[in-house]
């Protein structure tokens, strides 16, 4: 159980072009999800923070108009890269937190390897 | 201020030996705590996590860690070694207040020699 899929695992696309990343939870409903960009060598960094039907929370540093977050349902959330650059080249990995009081655990998907040209 | 630190980036042991990994956090009140692996392009799977049940915490893959207070240390161990354990090891914390909010250390590289 907990399972949290990523689609697609990875994507190449020229600077300039929108992607758009999929997270789902497969066999629970996430009331909450989590975006991260991880770098080479490098820790997590959390972007920001989803909540069904509601904005997202963004973490300092992270432009909310660049990276657009969606959680329509309680089983999908998607993050949007705008206009990407050569600098957005990341792995992106997205979390699921089943419980609404209590999320003490993230179950994580398996990464989006983005790069950009 | 609320932050995790890892003390060693990389760790090598030898097949067989003992794995210890160390955790440090700063924080007033004693927040959750997990431990999380991952293997090359992967994303990160749950070792194990103390939310302030039994300080001595059992994982999978015969990993435990121990809570402790005094040192604000929840260090990573394994008694015995094996090649299918080199990967990268994240402690995270979420601090009390932070709905759900986790906050990595800057991971360790375990290497494991034959």
């Amino acid at each position: 159980g907990a399972v949290v899929s990523q689609h697609p695992s990875r994507v190449i696309c020229k600077s300039g072009t929108s992607v758009k990343i999929e997270c789902r939870s497969l066999d629970f409903q996430a009331t909450t999800m989590f975006w991260y960009r991880q770098f080479p060598k490098k820790s997590l960094m959390l972007m920001a923070t989803s909540n069904e039907g509601s904005k997202a929370t963004y973490e300092q540093g992270v432009e909310k108009d660049k990276f657009l977050i969606n959680h329509a349902s309680l089983t999908l959330s998607t993050l949007t890269v705008t206009s990407a650059h050569p600098e957005d080249s990341s792995f992106y990995i997205c979390s699921a937190s089943p419980e609404q009081s209590r999320t003490d655990t993230q179950y994580f998907g398996p990464g989006t390897r983005l790069t950009v040209l | 201020a609320q932050s995790v630190t890892q003390l060693g980036s990389h760790v090598s042991v030898s097949e067989g030996a003992l794995v210890l990994l160390r955790c440090n956090y700063s924080s007033s009140v004693p927040p959750y705590l997990f431990w999380y692996v991952q293997y090359p392009n992967q994303g990160l799977q749950l070792l194990l996590k103390y939310t302030s049940a039994a300080t001595l915490v059992k994982g999978i893959n015969g990993f435990e860690a121990e809570f402790k207070k005094s040192e604000t240390s929840f260090h990573l161990t394994k008694p015995s070694a094996h090649m299918r354990d080199a990967a990268e090891y994240f402690c995270a914390v979420r601090f009390s207040g932070n709905t759900g909010k986790l906050i990595f250390g800057q991971g360790t590289t375990l290497q494991v020699k034959p």
